[in-house]
Order: structure tokens, then C-alpha cells, then sequence
């Protein structure tokens, strides 16, 4: 199995509703990361999960909230959202997340394989 | 702080043609860089990534280039198809960061019949 998976496709919520997206990957990846896309602009980054753990916040707002209950399976808990918070949400995970000297000395390529993304429209 | 810049925004070619599309980055000090493609509403599919230390790699019709020095990389198509419609994004991962990738704005390719 070589795919991320994101449910739902789409989601439709309204500013008072509590929604999550879910994230799965069975490659062994032990680095999951959450991004946001707006129309014709690039994926940002929200989130980092390294083996399980919260490592990069992007000063993202608190109606945003990760979980990481596995090293397998990535939420994204959502609440009281604005409409300007309608994107594509997209969820990536990559085999191994740390300093790059760690990284060179082991050889290992960090390589972000992402999701078909959740397209998210908050009325 | 590093930028990613990818010149031109948009292509539009004839079937069959080969093409280059460019990316840019300020701080050369990247772990390696990767360029994907992206359908319209679709999420991201990873096409080459080239470390640091490489110089090309290339896949199938597809082929990547990196001057880290310069701060330049190229991905040269040849013998585009309708198929190959779609924005190219290309994206950086920093010496010092942990999977943060910095994405260039894209080319949006268009191969007509």
C-alpha cells in the first residue's frame, strides 16, 4: 500500500458545526503533516506529527485542532470555523522527520507523499 | 527565509512539443527538492525529488535538474501530451527544517491537441 487516504472528499459545514478529516497511511511513514491550499495558490503548512507527536504548529488557529492517535491515522478536529477557512485540505506523510545532519549521515530520502485532499466549504 | 519561485505562472504549448519549466529558490541550503503535479482540485502527485547531492533524475519523459549553487532547478518534458495538462509545483525541503516544504506558486502547463 503506497497511497495517503482522505475522508471525506468534500465537506460542507456550517460556522457552529464540529467536523474532523481523517488521514491514513499504511507505508510505515513515521512523520504526518496537515496542509492547507487556497485557490491558485500553494499548499502551507499547518501541522507536523513526528512518530506521534505534535513538532511544528504554524501559528495556526485554535478552531484547528490535530490528533495523532497512531502512527498510522492523523485528524484534523474542526470547530467554529470562518468561511475564509474554505480550502483543500491536504495531509502528506513522509518516511522520516528530523534535523538534516540526522538525516544525511542515515542516507534516508524524505520524500512527502500526500493525499487527495478534502475539499472543505464552510457557509 | 527561503522563497520558491517558478517562472512562467503559466504555458500554453502544441501536442508534442518539449518544454522546460523553471524553479528558483533564495537559500541554497536545502535538503533536497522535490516537483509535483496537481490537477485541478486534486491532490498533490510526487513526481521526482532530487537530493541535495544529485544532480538530475530523470522518469520516463520527465527529467529534473538541480544547480543547488545557483539556486536553480529545471523539469524538461519532452513530447508533451494533452495528458500532461496540468500545474507543475515545485517545492524545497530546508537543511535545517523538519518536513516543512516550501512550495513554489506553479506553472500551469496547457498541451493542446
Amino acid at each position: 500500500d503506497t497511497e495517503v487516504t482522505q475522508t471525506p472528499k468534500h465537506l460542507v459545514m456550517g460556522m457552529t458545526n464540529k467536523k474532523s478529516l481523517k488521514c491514513e497511511q499504511h507505508m510505515g511513514h513515521r512523520a504526518m503533516y496537515w496542509y492547507k491550499q487556497k485557490a491558485k495558490k500553494p499548499p502551507e503548512l499547518m501541522f507536523v506529527y513526528s512518530y506521534e507527536k505534535l513538532s511544528i504548529n504554524e501559528s495556526v488557529p485554535s478552531r484547528f485542532s490535530p490528533e495523532c492517535p497512531n502512527s498510522s491515522l492523523l485528524n484534523l478536529h474542526l470547530h467554529a470555523l470562518q468561511p475564509e477557512d474554505s480550502a483543500l485540505y491536504l495531509c502528506a506523510s513522509s518516511p522520516l522527520v528530523g534535523r538534516a545532519p540526522f538525516l544525511s549521515q542515515h542516507g534516508l530520502k524524505v520524500c512527502l507523499f500526500f493525499g487527495p485532499g478534502t475539499r472543505l466549504t464552510v457557509l | 527565509k527561503q522563497e520558491v519561485t517558478q517562472i512562467p505562472a503559466a504555458l500554453s504549448v502544441p501536442e508534442g512539443e518539449n518544454l522546460v519549466l523553471n524553479c528558483s529558490f533564495t537559500d541554497s541550503a536545502i535538503y533536497n527538492l522535490q516537483w509535483f503535479r496537481q490537477d485541478p482540485g486534486k491532490g498533490l502527485t510526487s513526481l521526482l525529488l532530487i537530493q541535495s547531492s544529485q544532480r538530475e533524475q530523470t522518469s520516463g519523459r520527465l527529467n529534473a535538474s538541480l544547480d543547488k549553487s545557483s539556486g536553480r532547478s529545471t523539469l524538461y518534458i519532452a513530447a508533451s501530451q494533452p495528458g500532461d495538462s496540468a500545474t507543475y509545483l515545485c517545492a524545497v525541503l530546508n537543511g535545517g527544517s523538519q518536513g516543512n516544504l516550501i512550495f513554489g506558486k506553479g506553472t500551469k502547463l496547457s498541451v493542446k491537441p
